[in-house]
């Protein structure tokens, strides 16, 4: 089991770009992917995108053209960029760990931060 | 609207059986593992189950799951006060060049 540890701005104008890093400690980033999750207030969970330990990143078909994710596995960080927000991306966001498959048949993320509430408002 | 469907509620006694449900398709849950989060409010989620019927360490065995088809089922037996929470499903989809799916949530209300 790992720690993870969510931090950024807690608030973003309109049209600026949002930018998080998660701080992983206890454990190795080795072998593992790393993703962002967020939950807009009162609403479910919608995933943003994972990134492996060579730098190779999976994002949600829904943000793709806003998102950009990157690692430094010698800080044992990884950090999400999402460009060009609005009222809509305000929520909580989390970073967690994920266990991976081949062919991605089985995909669960079994470690989670306690999550960075983000507010996007002028 | 999530790829995955469930009920946005459910509810039980303490003591009784509940089950929720999960709706997929054939790009998700039809042909992928489904795993279950439960999530206290303010809290981040917990994995609840993995690998469709897995319990990480910790997670009492009266929760269970199962998968059929192109749907899933959580399962929780002896109802707990404690077990009031959200709960979610979710699982790759390899339908737009891949992406995990989350359900909408299930709000699970012990009466």
């Amino acid at each position: 089991q790992v720690q993870l540890q969510e931090s950024g701005p807690e608030l973003v104008k309109p049209s600026e770009t949002l930018s998080l890093t998660c701080t992983v400690s206890g454990g190795s980033m080795t072998s593992y992917y790393w993703n962002w999750i967020r939950q807009p207030p009162g609403k479910g969970l919608e995933w943003i995108g994972n990134i492996y330990t060579s730098g190779s990143t999976k994002y949600s078909p829904s943000l793709k053209s806003r998102v950009t994710m990157s690692i430094d596995t010698s800080r044992k960080q990884f950090s999400l960029k999402l460009s060009s927000v609005t009222a809509a991306d305000t929520a909580v966001y989390y970073c967690a760990r994920s266990v991976i498959s081949s062919g991605y048949y089985y995909y669960y993320m079994d470690d989670w931060g306690k999550g960075a509430t983000v507010t996007v408002s002028s | 609207q999530s790829v995955l469907i469930q009920p946005p509620s459910a509810s039980g006694t303490p003591g009784q059986r509940v089950t929720i449900s999960c709706s997929g398709s054939s790009s998700n849950i039809g042909s992928n593992s489904v795993n279950w989060y439960q999530q206290f409010p303010g809290t981040a989620p917990k994995l609840l189950i993995y690998n469709i019927n897995q319990r990480p360490s910790g997670v009492p065995d009266r929760f269970s799951a199962s998968k059929s088809g192109t749907s899933a089922s959580l399962v929780i037996s002896g109802l707990q006060s404690e077990d009031e929470a959200d709960y979610y499903c979710a699982g790759w989809d390899d339908s737009l060049n891949g992406h995990v799916a989350f359900g909408g949530g299930t709000t699970l209300t012990v009466l």
